[in-house]
């Protein structure tokens, strides 16, 4: 059974980075096809992907938000961590981690998602 | 502004069988299947659809399908559980790749 579950600070203050870990089980990030994105959703809007990692170490961010983000793993403790440096208050939101599910003809497929965590960015 | 384009409500009745759209382009929806997640009270979104297969626990009165650049979420037989927000989502060719979501739909089960 795939679970996931994020962690990080809950306030943060402007210009300071971020970093959210994601632990999870259920499934090995160094198999063939496998990979964990993160996706955030601020008060009130929409969901917004943010970066995605593979088995393979290939990386993916939002063309948008590429420049402020960093995505890696740790295979051996099943953690992806995802760094936003320079964080400003449009970044508070609730931030997911989600299982990307191997399929064919679906490249962009998150099956599984954690329970979100809260981050408020504020001075 | 959101990649794909879905109508920001869409209501109907129990029993009713309303049809949720999801419109991008040759870069996205028109090149690869779409993912359709479910979003009841800004829980975690639970996926509903990816490609034209149920995900594991969704009742089958739900279906999807594809035409062009236009991606469609259907449901026949609406309840009252399935008022929630539904979002599409897709990878997008252009600029390395890179995944895309829609900017949601609020269903209301009147």
């Amino acid at each position: 059974q795939i679970s996931l579950k994020e962690s990080g600070p809950t306030l943060i203050k402007p210009t300071q980075t971020l970093k959210l870990t994601c632990t999870f089980s259920g499934f090995s990030l160094s198999s063939s096809g496998m990979g964990v994105g993160w996706i955030r959703q601020p008060p009130g809007k929409a969901l917004e992907w943010l970066a995605l990692i593979y088995w393979d170490d290939d990386t993916r961010f939002s063309p948008s938000l590429k420049s402020r983000l960093s995505i890696s793993k740790d295979t051996s403790k099943n953690e992806v961590v995802l760094t936003m440096i320079d964080v400003d208050p449009g970044d508070t939101a609730t931030y997911y981690c989600a299982h990307r599910r191997s399929t064919v003809g679906v490249p962009a497929c998150f099956y599984h998602w954690g329970q979100g965590t809260p981050v408020t960015v504020s001075s | 502004q959101s990649a794909l384009t879905q109508e920001a409500s869409v209501s109907g009745t129990v029993g009713q069988k309303v049809t949720l759209s999801c419109t991008g382009n040759s870069n996205n929806v028109g090149r690869y299947e779409v993912v359709w997640y479910q979003q009841i009270s800004r829980a975690s979104p639970k996926t509903v659809m990816f490609g034209n297969s149920l995900a594991s626990g969704i009742p089958g009165r739900f279906s999807a399908s594809r035409s062009g650049t236009t991606a469609s979420l259907t449901i026949s037989g609406l309840q009252p559980e399935d008022e929630a927000d539904y979002y599409c989502s897709t990878w997008d060719y252009s600029l390395d790749g890179h995944v895309v979501f829609g900017g949601g739909t609020k269903l209301t089960v009147l």
